[in-house]
């Protein structure tokens, strides 16, 4: 079966602390993707990354960064959280190429208080 | 900039009946994908049908077919013989055909409910 791993089902974190999201990966995609769902806004891009140490910004990228050392892992980093992070973060991984499915993970859903 | 709309926040079935979920796209492209995902309660998004723009026949899976009209930028799926397992958060999704590194543009969701 592939798999997605995302390190945390749920966290809590305080204002200003620095707030890492892990992600794993066994299917040896060169995708992989941190994406943020809310209620009413759907899942929107924060970064995506399609090599080893190769990140690109997405439509929500204020306020994180990515990390990308080895091809199976994509880390999310929150520099100072803020209550307005408080929200589910998916990661997702896909091969290169058009219509390629996205494999999911199960979420964490972070709250900042 | 591509987007996706679902107009339907929320929706409901009896088992064993047929419903269809909306989905308006606006795009320049003229070769790009679409699919629809479904994320139960569990959380686990996984993929339910695909459509390639450029293939006229609309695709089918099972009890999932779905309704893409191209002029129109509409995805619907329709989903027959409703079980309670389709119970899920269902998101319509656009893909560029080239250069996109596989990013999806999801459109807001509809929680589809199954009634026994």
């Amino acid at each position: 079966d592939v798999k997605v791993t995302q390190s945390s089902r749920y966290l809590v974190k305080r204002t200003g602390e620095k707030v890492f999201l892990e992600c794993v990966q066994d299917m040896d995609h060169e995708n992989m993707f941190w994406y943020r769902q809310d209620p009413g806004l759907g899942l929107r891009l924060i970064y995506f990354s399609y090599d080893v140490k190769m990140k690109e910004k997405g439509d929500i990228p204020e306020g994180y960064s990515v990390s990308r050392e080895k091809k199976e892992r994509f880390s999310l980093i929150l520099e100072s959280a803020s209550t307005n992070q408080t929200s589910m973060y998916l990661c997702a991984s896909s091969l290169p190429g058009g219509s390629t499915e996205a494999f999911f993970g199960q979420g964490t859903r972070l709250t900042v208080v | 900039a591509q987007t996706v709309t679902q107009s339907q926040p929320e929706m409901s079935v009896q088992e064993a009946e047929t419903v269809t979920l909306s989905c308006t796209y606006d795009t320049s492209e003229n070769n790009y994908y679409l699919f629809w995902y479904k994320q139960p309660p569990s959380r686990q998004m996984i993929l339910v049908i695909r459509q390639e723009a450029y293939k006229q026949q609309n695709a089918t899976e099972n009890r999932f077919s779905v309704n893409f009209q191209k002029a129109a930028k509409s995805f619907s799926l329709k989903i027959s013989d409703s079980q309670l397992g389709d119970t899920a958060m269902y998101f319509c999704a656009f893909m560029k055909h080239r250069t996109s590194y596989g990013k999806l543009t999801f459109g807001q969701g509809t929680i589809l409910t199954v009634h026994p």
